[in-house]
């Protein structure tokens, strides 16, 4: 089965600064995406950044890009220029086959992220 | 443009009871997907609903039960309800002929067992 490891509960970044969160995950198959998904305490899951697998080059989205390293199958978010509306769970997610003619979403257990003024 | 809603916001129910929660899709999606968030963890995928069926499961016992109905609203059911059910429960709308990856996520239902 699939399976995504965020190593850090927790992180804090100074506003404006840079911060990056680590994602690992593991799977057999080729052909996949991964998201980031943010989480603020309104619960609303938000779609940050989605990364095709079969493509090469990172995704970025205004100040959100990743690092997609495909072989050591690692897919990191970095923020840049922190905001205070940064602040929020991140979590990192698979999407792929799973078996038996299956496809699902599966999530990591989420990096929450303060930002200090 | 609505986005993904569900009902109700908060519930409280008891051991051994039955629950409905429910869901409608954002315009033009046709597939619902259920995910349960215990607190502190990722969601979890319980089961996806396209034309009316069920398509996929996850890891969840026969308790948890879903509908779909034809303009693409769906429920989830629970029954024999167990402390450990306590989650937020989250809807999250795709349309299949897309990304079938790209879902929208409702802002849950929190669920709480006594």
């Amino acid at each position: 089965a699939q399976t995504v490891t965020q190593s850090q509960p927790e992180m804090s970044v100074q506003e404006a600064e840079t911060v990056t969160l680590s994602c690992t995950y593991d799977t057999s198959e080729s052909d996949y995406y991964l998201f980031w998904y943010k989480q603020p305490p309104s619960r609303q899951m938000i779609l940050v950044i989605r990364q095709e697998a079969y493509k090469q080059q990172n995704a970025t989205e205004n100040r959100f890009s990743v690092n997609f390293q495909k072989a050591a199958k690692s897919f990191s978010l970095k923020i840049s220029d922190s905001q205070l509306g940064d602040a929020a769970m991140y979590f990192c997610a698979y999407w792929g086959y799973s078996g038996a003619g299956s496809y699902q979403l599966t999530f990591g257990k989420g990096t929450k992220l303060s930002v200090i003024p | 443009d609505a986005g993904v809603t569900q009902s109700p916001t908060h519930l409280i129910k008891t051991r051994g009871q039955q629950v409905t929660l429910r869901c409608s899709p954002k315009s033009g999606h046709d597939t619902v997907s259920w995910y349960q968030q215990a607190l502190g963890q990722g969601p979890q995928f319980i089961f996806q609903y396209y034309e009316e069926e069920e398509r996929q499961r996850g890891n969840f016992p026969d308790r948890f039960s879903g509908h779909q109905f034809p303009n693409y609203s769906s429920e989830l059911n629970v029954n024999a309800l167990l402390l450990g059910d306590s989650a937020l429960y989250l809807c999250a709308s795709s349309w299949d002929e897309g990304d079938e990856d790209e879902q929208f996520f409702g802002p849950g239902t929190r669920l709480t067992v006594l």
